[in-house]
């Protein structure tokens, strides 16, 4: 089947470090990505890493994934108060001609 | 956002009336998707077109819902009649690029 999960809520510090997790389920994805939703807007593509990768840095985000375990998750270092959002995870799915699945989303709400 | 235009912004309507959604990217992207984002929620795809051609519309509620692709580049998403339950973010997309939006109600 097609599902993508993430926990619903976080909560960190300023400048503390922020990792938000997702598991998916089709083990066929070829693109797994992280979205950023900031409140009234569109999506915007934040990172996206290949199912053959381990790992992909980008200055202040980290991508890890797990394909075994199916699990992905999103490091944000030195988080600040313009990280606040909700992060989408999604997965493409060859099978279904690359439709993208997305999960509902962690809202990261930082505090001082 | 960059490349992918969608019209209008905004819209209200009073149920059962009808309504359609545009979305204008930019030229070259063979893959464009319609996406559903209710209050609270991840986006949920309705429709997948390639070039002119529809790849994937198993959740499109086709009783009430239509998207055409003219040319291969822009879309249209209509709805008729509306329900309440309509009431969401319509969101273009191509490849893994996401217009802004339209924030549809439905009274």
């Amino acid at each position: 089947g097609e599902d993508v999960e993430q926990s619903l809520f976080l909560s960190v510090r300023e400048g503390d470090s922020s990792v938000i997790n997702c598991t998916y389920t089709d083990s066929s994805s070829t693109y797994l990505y992280w979205y950023k939703q900031e409140p009234g807007a569109g999506l915007q593509l934040l990172t996206y890493i290949f199912s053959n990768m381990d790992m992909k840095q980008d200055q202040r985000l980290t991508v890890l994934l797990n394909k075994k375990d199916k699990h992905l998750s999103l490091r944000i270092a030195d988080t600040q108060t313009g990280d606040s959002a909700i992060y989408f995870c999604a997965e493409s799915i060859p099978s279904s001609a690359s439709k993208i699945i997305f999960g509902s989303g962690t809202r990261l709400s930082i505090r001082p | 956002e960059a490349g992918v235009a969608q019209s209008p912004r905004y819209k209200i309507i009073e149920k059962r009336q009808s309504v359609a959604f545009w979305c204008n990217p930019i030229s070259g992207h063979a893959t464009l998707y319609w996406h559903q984002q209710i209050l609270g929620q991840g986006p949920k795809l309705l429709i997948q077109f390639q070039n002119n051609g529809v790849v994937d519309d198993s959740q499109l509620p086709k009783d009430r819902f239509s998207a055409e692709r003219l040319k291969g580049v822009d879309s249209t998403l209509k709805i008729q009649p509306a329900k309440l339950e309509d009431s969401a973010v319509y969101l273009c997309a191509t490849d893994q690029y996401f217009g802004p939006g339209t924030r549809l109600t439905v009274t």
